[in-house]
């Protein structure tokens, strides 16, 4: 199993520009979540799922949109990138409802 | 309000001794405990959990303890090694909550050799 993937692992954006990261996990989990890291303090939750169809907002959602069409993806879209969304993004999924993979993270720049 | 935050932003033990990571909750509700490590430019990965209904648990090399009574947890490596330098997270999972972690703002660990 490749667990959880993310891509892309590096990206540099323009204010105003959207985007999607692409989070996908090979181990059937119902959960998945995403997060937002920034220097020096721990991940905060952007938005999560339950299952295929069914998501709900974290602590950050602003800005931020998702869906989960499938039990694998679960992608994260930036509709106008800002300055202030520069950070590292985990992916993480989960059969149980605690236990979390995390995926190695997109590194994003907003200029 | 709901908090989990570290006692300590920095630790640096010797190679060898036992490490003591600390980490305290504010939610009662708090039902299950996880603690993670995060290597520099990577993603979190999970170490040990303990649910609320017990007092400790113990894996290799690492026991984490959860006080309910002062809303205090705590992850002890022993024999620490230089593959333990790292972050670590204490994170906790309020009751009801599916898939909704809230992490603490991390301990850097460096082990000198």
């Amino acid at each position: 199993n490749a667990g959880v993937t993310q891509t892309p692992k590096f990206q540099v954006l323009k204010t105003g520009q959207s985007m999607t990261l692409q989070c996908a996990q090979d181990m059937n989990h119902e959960y998945m979540s995403w997060y937002r890291q920034d220097p020096g303090m721990g991940l905060r939750l952007i938005h999560y799922s339950v299952g295929a169809g069914i998501t709900d907002q974290g602590e950050v959602p602003n800005g931020y949109n998702v869906s989960r069409s499938t039990t694998e993806d679960f992608p994260l879209r930036l509709l106008s990138a800002a300055p202030s969304q520069t950070s590292v993004y985990f992916c993480a999924s989960s059969a149980a409802l605690e236990t979390q993979y995390f995926g190695p993270g997109t590194r994003l720049l907003v200029l | 309000g709901e908090n989990v935050g570290l006692h300590l932003p920095t630790l640096s033990v010797q190679e060898g001794d036992n490490s003591i990571i600390n980490c305290a909750y504010s939610n009662s509700a708090s039902d299950y405990f996880i603690w993670y490590k995060q290597e520099s430019g990577k993603g979190p990965q999970f170490i040990i959990d303990i649910r609320s209904n017990m007092d400790k648990r113990q894996g290799q090399r690492v026991t984490v303890l959860l006080n309910k009574t002062v809303k205090h947890l705590s992850l002890q490596i022993a024999a620490t090694q230089p593959g333990d330098s790292a972050v670590y997270f204490c994170a906790e999972n309020k009751g009801g909550s599916q898939g909704n972690l809230i992490f603490g703002k991390g301990t850097k660990l460096s082990v000198k050799p």
